[in-house]
């Protein structure tokens, strides 16, 4: 049963603490992306990586937000320091090699205290 | 402007009937075209995908796209009150494989 998969699904920290969330992609998937969906703001795409290069950050607040691929099989997105404006539900999703098609995770629901 | 437009609603239709759902979107040189369907306190579930002008159908869903007006649909005929969710457009813009979506749009079926 191939699917994204996310850890963890919740998490509760308080202000200024690291946060990392990770993912794993579909086996033989080589983009990945990290979306953030708040009420407010809806489905906003932070960065992706293409075989484990990252491509594009722009969506992504750079003094505390890090997204790295360290290997095919996890991608990881960081925050440190969070905010409270953080939290949000951070969804990981990923594309097969000559697929349009975007598969999501179950998401990370984060809350900054 | 918003890149990709979709009315929030919500949008009631009673059981059985046919749900119409709508989206627009700015770039006229997308490529491609995605309905994804989203449960309250879920991730979005892919549905639909549509490339060329048209209608494509896959059992009780229809998706239309006429790339001169920029308008995708999504149509789900004898809707079912386990329809009842927020559908997300998406549309990809580029070469790249970044996706642009709309605010979506909240479904709800009457029993």
């Amino acid at each position: 049963d191939a699917r994204v998969t996310q850890t963890p699904r919740h998490k509760v920290t308080e202000m200024g603490q690291e946060v990392t969330m990770r993912c794993q992609p579909i086996l033989g998937h080589n983009t990945v992306f990290w979306y953030r969906q708040t009420m407010m703001q809806g489905l906003e795409l932070l960065a992706y990586f293409r075989n484990r290069a990252p491509l594009d950050d722009s969506g992504m607040p750079k003094d505390r937000f890090s997204a790295e691929m360290p290997d095919a099989t996890l991608a990881t997105l960081k925050i440190q320091p969070s905010e409270p404006r953080d939290s949000a539900v951070y969804f990981c999703a990923s594309v097969g090699v000559s697929y349009n098609e975007q598969f999501f995770g179950p998401g990370t629901r984060l809350t900054v205290l | 402007q918003k890149e990709v437009e979709q009315n929030s609603g919500p949008l009631s239709v009673p059981e059985g009937a046919i749900a119409s759902l709508n989206c627009t979107y700015s770039d006229r040189g997308s490529q491609s075209f995605f309905w994804y369907r989203q449960y309250s306190g879920k991730s979005p579930e892919l549905i639909m995908s549509i490339y060329s002008n048209g209608d494509k159908e896959d059992g009780r869903f229809t998706a239309q796209l006429n790339k001169a007006s920029q308008y995708v649909s999504l149509l789900i005929r004898d809707s079912q009150p386990s329809d009842s969710a927020t559908y997300l457009c998406a549309v990809r813009m580029d070469s790249s494989y970044k996706l642009i979506f709309g605010s979506g749009t909240r479904l709800l079926v009457r029993p």
